[in-house]
């Protein structure tokens, strides 16, 4: 079965600097990847996905991820946080056969300091 | 603009009584999911649906029930509410590609509260 484990329920930095979050996932069969962000009070929102080809992932506000098969991670960051990126992440994975069903990780929740 | 819409936003009810959370959708997209969101679980799935007439249980489906009569709308029926459904719930949809790729959009969520 497939399962996500995001490392880290809640991660804090300061304004301007990187922002890492991780996540590592557990499929036996290649898998499709996705990031998504939740705002307070708001339903979640995709950021990026990884599919196939380039293992290197650009999405929105920033985000970009890899994809490292030998490490079965596909861990999210951004060079610069700002404030606005304070918010809840969510890791999840695809398997590619049969249902389309998402598994979520447990989530991160992202504290920017001015 | 194509939406999704969850009714209501917010919901306090008592333990024993039969509530429905709406979902509908206006993208057309044939495949609906139902999560729960709680704390350190992330959101866990309760039910989906591929098309009109499908549904399938997930994760954590012991008493919820769907039913799905027509393309934009999927509701999700607790039978006999109890303080463990006490839950923030999200609706999904996607289209149907057929490789996988395709995203789930999410609605706004509804706070239910089991008193």
């Amino acid at each position: 079965a497939q399962s996500v484990t995001q490392l880290g329920s809640h991660v804090s930095v300061s304004e301007g600097a990187l922002v890492l979050l991780r996540c590592n996932y557990s499929s036996s069969v290649p898998p499709y990847l996705f990031w998504y962000v939740q705002y307070p009070n708001q339903g979640l929102q995709l950021l990026l996905k990884y599919t196939t080809g380039a293992t290197l992932v650009k999405g929105i506000n920033g985000f970009e991820a890899e994809f490292k098969k030998s490490e079965t991670s596909f861990h999210l960051t951004k060079p610069s946080a700002h404030m606005s990126d304070a918010a809840e992440y969510f890791c999840a994975v695809k398997v590619i056969q049969g249902a389309q069903k998402l598994v979520f990780g447990q989530g991160t929740r992202l504290t920017i300091n001015p | 603009d194509a939406e999704i819409t969850q009714s209501p936003r917010h919901k306090i009810t008592e333990t024993g009584r039969q509530v429905t959370l709406a979902c509908h959708q206006t993208w057309n997209h044939n495949n609906m999911f139902w999560y729960r969101q709680d704390l350190g679980h992330g959101l866990r799935l309760i039910h989906y649906s591929y098309g009109v007439q499908d549904t399938n249980k997930g994760e954590v489906s012991d008493g919820y029930s769907v039913s799905r009569s027509n393309t934009e709308d999927l509701p999700l029926t607790l039978e006999s509410a109890a303080s463990s459904q006490t839950s923030v719930y999200f609706c999904a949809s996607s289209v149907a590609s057929g490789g996988g790729t395709d995203t789930q959009y999410f609605g706004p969520g509804t706070r239910l509260t089991v008193l």
